[in-house]
């Protein structure tokens, strides 16, 4: 069974600190996406990398994927209280390309 | 529209009755998936829909659920005799197909009482 484990689950931290949140698996992934859900809405997806080593710049958020496509990172610098919400990792199924798992889930607050 | 439209934003029912849940999906857009989002847990998967072929619904937790799509337009999801443990928000979200990312919708917050 294909699983993505997100670690940690919960994040407190102040406005102007840095953080890594990660998504961890024990299989190959051809993709990862990131995705940001706050309070009474989707989520929204942030960035889908797709190379073994990419890393991806959005303003003030880094993403990265492992050489061995197993697992990714994302980490936030100079975090602001607009950064808090619930982050997840998601990649397609194996041999079922259009239906993405999603991870369990890093649920971050930036206190101002 | 511009989005994925959701309806209702919010249900309540009592136990036992029948709700149906309603996604609009962008314009264009050949998939469509239900998910399931359990209060602080992740995405579960239900059904995807991919423009006329027979939709995948190894994600539906009983017989009481079941899905339509007509064509690449809106879906229903319905849930029938619902119970309490299928409180939750229901999330639909559709994309141009694989590869893409999704959009999702705001959802619907069911609660079963």
């Amino acid at each position: 069974t294909q699983l993505l484990e997100q670690s940690p689950q919960f994040l407190s931290i102040q406005e102007g600190e840095n953080l890594t949140v990660y998504c961890n698996s024990s299989s190959v992934f051809s993709s990862l996406q990131w995705y940001r859900q706050e309070p009474g809405e989707g989520p929204v997806l942030l960035v889908t990398v797709v190379t073994g080593g990419e890393v991806k710049k959005l303003k003030r958020l880094t993403f990265q994927f492992g050489d061995a496509r197993k697992d990714s990172s994302l980490h936030i610098t100079a975090a602001q209280p607009g950064d808090t919400g619930l982050y997840l990792c998601a990649g397609p199924l194996r041999g079922a390309t259009n239906k993405l798992i999603f991870g369990t889930g890093t649920l971050l607050a930036v206190q101002p | 529209g511009a989005g994925v439209s959701q309806s209702p934003s919010n249900k309540v029912t009592e136990k036992g009755k029948d709700v149906e849940l309603r996604c609009d999906p962008i314009s264009g857009h050949t998939a469509l998936y239900w998910y399931r989002q359990r209060l602080g847990q992740g995405l579960e998967f239900l059904i995807y829909f991919q423009g006329n072929s027979a939709p995948d619904k190894s994600g539906l937790p009983s017989d009481r659920f079941s899905a339509e799509r007509t064509g690449e337009s809106v879906s229903t999801l319905t849930i029938q005799r619902t119970q309490q443990e299928d409180s939750a928000v229901y999330l639909c979200a559709s994309s141009s197909g694989a590869g893409y990312g999704y959009t999702f919708g705001s959802g619907t917050r069911l609660t079963v009482v």
